[in-house]
């Protein structure tokens, strides 16, 4: 069955500290992977996105994202948090083709203290 | 217009009450997508059209659940005889087509939060 775990409900991270957000997937063939980020009352906007070649993927607010094949993981980071940065984030993967039906992780839920 | 556009923000209905959900996509976006959010969840799919063609309504849980695009542009989701189940956000998507990689990453309006009472 084609799934996306996302492991970790909620982190708490300093301003100023390192982030990584793991995400694990299973899915019947190389899928097209995607980090998105909720704020409160805001709608889902793309970070990243990885679709083929260097497996090490920048996106926007300074995120990176690393696509392992052998381990179907596309976990997210970034070097240091800012205090904007707290959000949910959501990994998604869907199909190449023009379906672009999308699925999701429950989300990570990320605080950042000051 | 600049962004992905649903109306209304909030929208509070009586078990068994009819509602109807709007988007207004990115002008000229062929793609569009409803998704579900049920509080503390990750979206799931509803239904996708390309233009005015409903491609994929695997989504629908019931036949309570109506979509339509019918000029291509502006869609609708329908709800007949609102459940407690059906309280969630309601999220709309859009996205330029051709099948190019480039476009896959789509922009989402903000959402209708519906709750039935």
């Amino acid at each position: 069955a084609q799934s996306v775990t996302q492991p970790d409900i909620h982190i708490t991270v300093s301003e100023g500290a390192s982030l990584e957000l793991r995400c694990n997937y299973s899915y019947g063939a190389t899928p097209y992977l995607f980090w998105y980020v909720q704020s409160p009352g805001q709608g889902l906007q793309l970070l990243l996105k990885y679709f083929s070649g260097d497996t090490l993927v920048q996106g926007i607010k300074g995120f990176e994202a690393e696509f392992k094949r052998s381990q179907s993981s596309f976990n997210l980071r970034k070097p240091s948090v800012h205090w904007s940065d707290a959000a949910e984030y959501f990994c998604a993967v869907g199909p190449a083709g023009n379906n672009r039906k999308l699925i999701w992780g429950l989300g990570t839920s990320l605080a950042v203290n000051p | 217009g600049a962004g992905v556009s649903q109306s209304p923000r909030y929208k509070v209905a009586k078990r068994g009450q009819d509602v109807a959900l709007r988007c207004d996509p990115i002008s000229g976006h062929v793609s569009l997508f409803w998704y579900q959010q049920a509080l503390g969840q990750g979206p799931e799919f509803l239904t996708y059209f390309q233009n005015e063609a409903q491609l994929d309504k695997s989504g629908l849980p019931s036949d309570r659940f109506f979509a339509e695009r019918p000029e291509g542009s502006v869609s609708t989701l329908k709800i007949q005889r609102t459940q407690q189940e059906d309280s969630a956000v309601y999220l709309c998507a859009s996205s330029s087509d051709g099948g190019r990689q480039g476009d896959y990453g789509y922009t989402f309006g903000s959402g209708t939060r519906l709750t039935v009472v």
